[in-house]
Parts: C-alpha cells; structure tokens; sequence
C-alpha cells in the first residue's frame, strides 16, 4: 500500500454532468499528479500541482481542471462529461517535483459515462 | 515530445524460466525510466527506475532492468518467474531536461504477462 487514497472508488454520471474526484497524498509527500487510465491504455497525464499551484498539464482540455490544499490533498473536478471521459483516474504523490523519484498511485477512481 | 513502445500486448512465460517484458524510449534530453505494475483493479506499484549510473537497474520482487542507451531501450528482466508475477507491466519515461517532472511520465500501453504454471 502506498498511503495514497482516492475517493470515490466508483461512480457512474451522465454526459453534460459535472464530477469531482478526491486524493489524500502520501504523509511527506507535497506533489500530486492526476492520470487518465482508459480501458487498455497506459495511463496519460492530466495535470500536476506542486503548493497549490498547477505547474504542469498534458494534453486535455480546460473542463479538466483541479485543485491542491494546504494539507496537500487533491481534487480533480471535470466539467461536461463526455463519454470519452470513462475511465479510470489514478491520483499520484511525490516529495517535492516528481523529479527522480518514484511516483506513489493510488487505487483510483473508475468514472463511467452514460 | 517524449513516447514509449511496448512492443507486445502480452508475454507467455512457463513458471521458473527468465522473462523479459520490451520497451524502448524516445526523448530529447536525458532520460528517466521507470516500471509499473498493475494488478486487476488496482493502482500502480513502482518497481524501479533508471537515473544514471549502472546500466543495469535491481529493483522489487527479484525484477530488474537494464538501460541500453544505443538501442534506447529500457527492458524489464527476472531470471526465475512466478505465477505471481503475472499482471500488466508498464514502461514510463520522463525527460531529465524538464523541470522538477511537471511534464509527467510518458507510458506505453502495457503488456500482461502471463506465468503458466
């Protein structure tokens, strides 16, 4: 076990609605990243946030975006849900930038889209 | 921009034989690699990494890897498996260049690995 965990594990939303997914990092850890997973895929980079600050994003749209607090915890909140957005969303922690070091994933959280 | 290949979907090994899971890499600057493992309806686990150094890289469970600069290739190895190993194996590469990782890790599609007892 890592000591990443996300929440909620499942969920099931309609396309148009709004979803919002939560991450408690790794005690140490002030760096979390937010992953992609679609079925058969490797997981691909959403976006990443070091103090509170997005510092780094792949290639998805605006209707992704997220949130660090104080406490280093995450959110990933997706506006407009698309069927495409099923998935599942893998939360990672690190100390400091990912830098060199390993990234610790959570469990994740399996999003579908109807 | 930064890719990984995994070149096959899935790898039959007998249980006690080597196995050999393949990735190659691109990237513009230094690169940094990494092996996940994801077992069904889970997270990812780290296995190990290459930074610099020694070309070949020991990491969990018996696994290692060993970087090949001219071939840019990064494979996964363990002389023994086990049926526990069976699971989906994952290459990731960042470039050294970036700052602090903001760009994220790179990674193939995976490959299941399947240990017949």
């Amino acid at each position: 076990e890592t000591g990443v965990t996300q929440s909620p594990t499942h969920l099931i939303k309609t396309r148009g609605q709004q979803v919002t997914l939560r991450c408690s990092s790794q005690s140490g850890h002030n760096t979390v990243s937010w992953y992609q997973q679609a079925l058969g895929q490797g997981p691909q980079f959403i976006f990443q946030y070091y103090r509170e600050e997005e510092n780094g994003r792949g290639n998805f749209p605006p209707r992704f975006s997220g949130l660090q607090f104080p406490n280093y915890s995450s959110e990933l909140n997706v506006n407009a849900l698309e069927l495409d957005d099923s998935a599942l969303y893998l939360c990672a922690s690190s100390f400091a930038w990912a830098g060199t070091g390993e990234l610790f994933f959570g469990e994740g959280s399996r999003l579908t889209v109807l | 921009a930064q890719s990984v290949a995994q070149p096959e979907d899935q790898v039959n090994v007998a249980e006690g034989n080597p196995l050999t899971v393949k990735c190659t890499y691109s990237v513009s600057g230094n690169p940094y690699l990494f092996w996940y493992v994801q077992y069904p309806n889970r997270g990812l686990q780290f296995l190990l990494k290459y930074i610099t150094g020694d070309n070949l890289v020991k990491g969990s469970y018996g696994f290692e890897a060993e970087f090949n600069k001219s071939q840019t290739s990064f494979h996964l190895k363990k002389p023994s498996a086990l049926v526990s190993d069976s699971a989906l194996y994952f290459c990731a590469v960042r470039d050294g260049y970036s700052g602090g990782g903001a760009d994220g890790l790179t990674f193939g599609k995976g490959t299941h690995l399947i240990i017949q007892p």
